[in-house]
Formats: structure tokens, sequence, C-alpha cells
């Protein structure tokens, strides 16, 4: 079965940095592209980062020099760190899958993580 | 690119929902539906237009043409209660991923 577990969220004061987790299971790891997404309440879906299968990661402007994606093929896990963080910031944070070669291009995400909460308050 | 959904559609069990994702020339890209439930990870229920994931019911459909995808959700049961939302692969975006902008389902 295929599992990923998010953890690390956390009460983070504006301008603190975390580090969140994806711990990935029933799949093979290194087969697939990672992601993270996050849910701000009563603003919908954003996508934050991407990380493929040869290392390469992607990132919209919104969070470019902030946030730094990872993944360990060995530990078959996936990392998000951020740093400079806001209010704005306060989110759920979703990890999820998707193959490399989709048709068109366009890889659906077909399993998620069941989201870590972080809130950045002073 | 900006995909726009309903904030919330309400039906009735049994009954019929259909769910709208806007966008400029939509028919022209691959459509994604998710599932978000409170406190759970979110589920894929229609890939590529119409495509059914593995487990997803029979219940769950998807059309795309034009500027508008919709999914439907035939004979809707209580536990279908959920956000909503649509999602694209833009190649020429600096946010290739987008998502739409979410729909609440109530069931009445």
């Amino acid at each position: 079965e295929v599992q990923l577990v998010g953890s690390g969220g956390g009460l983070v004061q504006p301008g603190g940095s975390l580090r969140l987790s994806c711990a990935a299971s029933g799949f093979t790891f290194s087969d697939f592209d990672l992601h993270w997404v996050r849910e701000v309440t009563g603003k919908g879906l954003e996508w934050l980062s991407s990380i493929d299968i040869t290392g390469d990661t992607y990132y919209p402007g919104s969070v470019k020099g902030r946030f730094t994606v990872s993944r360990d093929n060995v530990k078959n896990s996936l990392y998000l760190h951020m740093d400079s963080l806001k209010a704005g910031d306060t989110a759920v944070y979703y990890c999820a899958r998707s193959r490399t070669f989709c048709r068109g291009g366009s890889c659906p995400f077909d399993y998620w993580g069941q989201g870590t909460l972080v809130t950045v308050s002073s | 690119y900006v995909l726009t959904q309903p904030p919330s559609v309400s039906v009735a069990p049994g009954k019929t929902a259909r769910l709208t994702c806007g966008g400029n020339n939509l028919g022209r890209k691959s459509v994604h539906w998710y599932q978000l439930r409170p406190g759970q990870a979110p589920v894929l229920v229609i890939s590529y237009d119409t495509d059914r994931p593995s487990g997803i019911p029979e219940r769950f459909s998807g059309s795309n043409s034009g500027n508008t995808a919709t999914l439907t959700i035939s004979r809707v049961e209580a536990g279908d209660e959920a956000d909503y939302f649509c999602q694209v692969w833009d190649r020429s975006s600096d946010q290739p991923h987008v998502f739409g902008t979410g729909t609440k389902v109530t069931v009445l």
C-alpha cells in the first residue's frame, strides 16, 4: 500500500525556519517525482516545490530562495526546508508523488500525505 | 493561468452534483480533480479529464471541452461532502502546477 506520511509541522515565530519531512513506503521511491503543496484556509491549494527523479528542483517565484526541497532515496524521504517564514505561510502542508513521464507532460499527483500544520505566529 | 471554480455547491443525497472548472482554452489541457476531506490526505478522483483511478466509484466522472471542465458526482452520498479542486499543468507558467479555487460540496 502506497503511503506518504508528513511530519515536522508546528508553531514557529515569524522569521524562523522549519523542516518538514515526508516518509514514503509501498512503492519504489526513486522512480517518482515528489512535490509539496499547501492549503491556506480559505485560499485553496498552492504548489510549492517539486523534485524529480534526477534531483532537479522547481519552485514558484513566491517561495524561491526561501524554500528548499530535497530527497533521500535511501531513507525514502522527502524534505522541505523553509526559511524566513511569514504569517502568510501558515497552512497545512502536503507531500505528494507523481509519475515522471506522463501523457502530454501533465502528471497528476496520484498519492498524497495527510498533511502537517505549520503555524507562523509570535 | 487561472482556474475558476464556484465556491460552493449544495446537493441532496441521491442527486447529481456538477462541479465546474473554468479556464482559457481549458479543453486543450488535461484536467485532474482532487477531493479534500478535513484531516485526510487528498485523493485523486479524476485524471486526464475523464479517467477514474482504481478505487474511485463509478459515480465520479469528468469531462472537458472549450473553456470548462466538469466533475460530475452521481447518486451523491454523505461521504462525498468535501472540497474539490481541479488542476492543470501549464508548462509556460512560473507556477506550472495550477490549482483551481476549489468548490465546497455540501450534502443536504
